[in-house]
């Protein structure tokens, strides 16, 4: 059973940093692309991010673009994502998800499964 | 970037009563070297992470019951549920993969009248 574990969320000040990680678990991770999305509370679906297997491919979304960093650890199956400076807006459930493809050919599929999310609380 | 709007915003249906999500996408998903459209839908129930419904604009996944289908192409796409049940109460989004950024629409809340 595939499982993805979120954490390394919490409170932040505005302009602070946060680290999120995400362990995976009951597939081969190295194989696939893996994608971060984040939801603000009673809001829709909004991704941010999102790696190749070999990370070859980075992707950013505007709003995170030059503040947040994707990376992963295939030897420790995981994947991170850290975050810079920090603003009100960022406040969301980041949820780690597992796209259905690998990412050699340059695009992204569906998400096929979904952690339950950490939460991200930026404020003073 | 594809724009994703869904209609209704929510909508109440009666159990055993269909719904139908409409999902419309700012520009085609459908990449005609394989005639696939680049189209998913989930169901994200309370308190839960989103769950894959639908792939390829009609492909159920697996285990997911055969009263949920979908279908469309290119712009317009719809999630029906045929005959509604109590858990069937959710949000349910559709997401466009065609191209980057991958994209969602806001979402429709189903409820049981």
């Amino acid at each position: 059973e595939v499982q993805l574990v979120e954490s390394g969320g919490g409170l932040v000040q505005p302009g602070g940093s946060l680290r999120l990680s995400c362990a995976a678990s009951g597939f081969n991770s190295n194989n696939y692309a893996m994608h971060w999305v984040r939801q603000a509370p009673g809001k829709g679906l909004e991704w941010i991010s999102g790696i190749s297997w070999n990370s070859g491919r980075l992707n950013y979304a505007e709003s995170v673009r030059g503040r947040f960093t994707i990376s992963r650890d295939d030897a420790k199956h995981s994947l991170y994502l850290q975050m810079n400076s920090l603003r009100a807006e960022d406040s969301a459930l980041y949820y780690c998800t597992k796209d259905a493809g690998s990412g050699s050919d340059q695009r992204e599929y569906f998400f096929d499964s979904w952690g339950q999310g950490t939460l991200v609380a930026v404020s003073s | 970037d594809i724009v994703m709007t869904q209609s209704p915003d929510s909508l109440a249906v009666s159990l055993g009563e269909r719904a139908t999500i409409n999902c419309k996408s700012s520009q085609s998903v459908l990449y005609t070297p394989n005639h696939k459209n680049y189209l998913a839908w989930y169901q994200q129930k309370p308190g839960q992470p989103p769950k894959l419904l639908i792939s390829w604009a009609s492909s159920r996944e697996s285990g997911v019951p055969d009263r949920f289908s979908a279908s469309g192409s290119g712009t317009d796409f719809i999630l029906t549920i045929s005959s509604l049940q109590a858990e069937d109460v959710a949000v349910y989004f559709c997401h466009q993969y065609y191209s980057s950024p991958p994209t969602f629409g806001g979402g429709t809340k189903v409820e049981i009248k």
